[in-house]
């Protein structure tokens, strides 16, 4: 159904707690990405995957780490929280390079308190 | 590193109106990169409007138009005639044609909002 499906979309957690953003894709979509965005700027790349287990850190990995076990799935992880990290989070996929289509989630709102 | 500016944050234009959205992109490149309009509509995910690869064309979908400017190192993103269903969010995005650098480096945005 070309869809890219991330989850929560409304996500509200302390300082210090563990956060777990999941993003799913029903394309076999080789690459996946974790963006940011917060208000002013543009969309900020977290980390790149390029298949399971194959992962690269993108312009702004500091804070974060990234699990893909499959294809469709991929996470982002957050340990230990910090407010700076209050943002939306985009999750992304396409089927070879970034010069190739991406298609986006819906974003997921984190608010770190 | 890369970069994409996009002077306006919130720009409001009147049903049936001309539109233009500036783009303007700094690549560290040898070569030229490769520059994408993409639109996130109320609801939805972000999502690709078009796409312009060769230095000197043009691309178009859904009435708008974007040229590859690399002397200007622009890309604007026009429309002579703009629908309130154009209420979107834009973003102008370059990728790097370096081998082995698959970035998308996007702008901060441009909210479009057309009064009926």
């Amino acid at each position: 159904d070309m869809k890219v499906t991330q989850m929560p979309r409304y996500l509200i957690k302390r300082m210090g707690e563990n956060v777990l953003l999941e993003c799913g894709q029903d394309m076999s979509h080789e690459t996946m990405y974790w963006y940011r965005q917060d208000p002013g700027l543009g969309l900020q790349l977290i980390y790149i995957s390029y298949d399971v287990d194959s992962n690269s850190e993108g312009d702004i990995p500091k804070g974060y780490r990234v699990s893909r076990k499959k294809r469709e799935h991929f996470s982002l992880i957050l340990d230990s929280a910090k407010t700076n990290q209050t943002s939306v989070y985009f999750c992304a996929s396409s089927l070879g390079t970034a010069n190739e289509r991406l298609f986006f989630g819906h974003g997921t709102k984190l608010s770190v308190l | 590193g890369d970069s994409v500016t996009q002077t306006e944050g919130q720009v409001t234009v009147s049903e049936s109106k001309s539109l233009i959205i500036n783009c303007t992109y700094s690549a560290t490149s040898i070569g030229y990169p490769n520059l994408f309009w993409y639109v996130r509509y109320p609801g939805e995910g972000l999502q690709l409007l078009l796409k312009v690869i060769t230095a000197g064309q043009k691309g178009s979908s859904r009435g708008f138009e974007a040229t590859y400017n690399k002397e200007a190192t622009s890309f604007h993103l026009q429309k002579a005639s703009v629908q309130e269903s154009d209420s979107a969010v834009y973003y102008c995005a370059l990728s790097d044609n370096n081998y082995g650098n698959e970035k998308i480096t996007f702008g901060a945005g441009t909210k479009l909002t057309i009064k009926p």
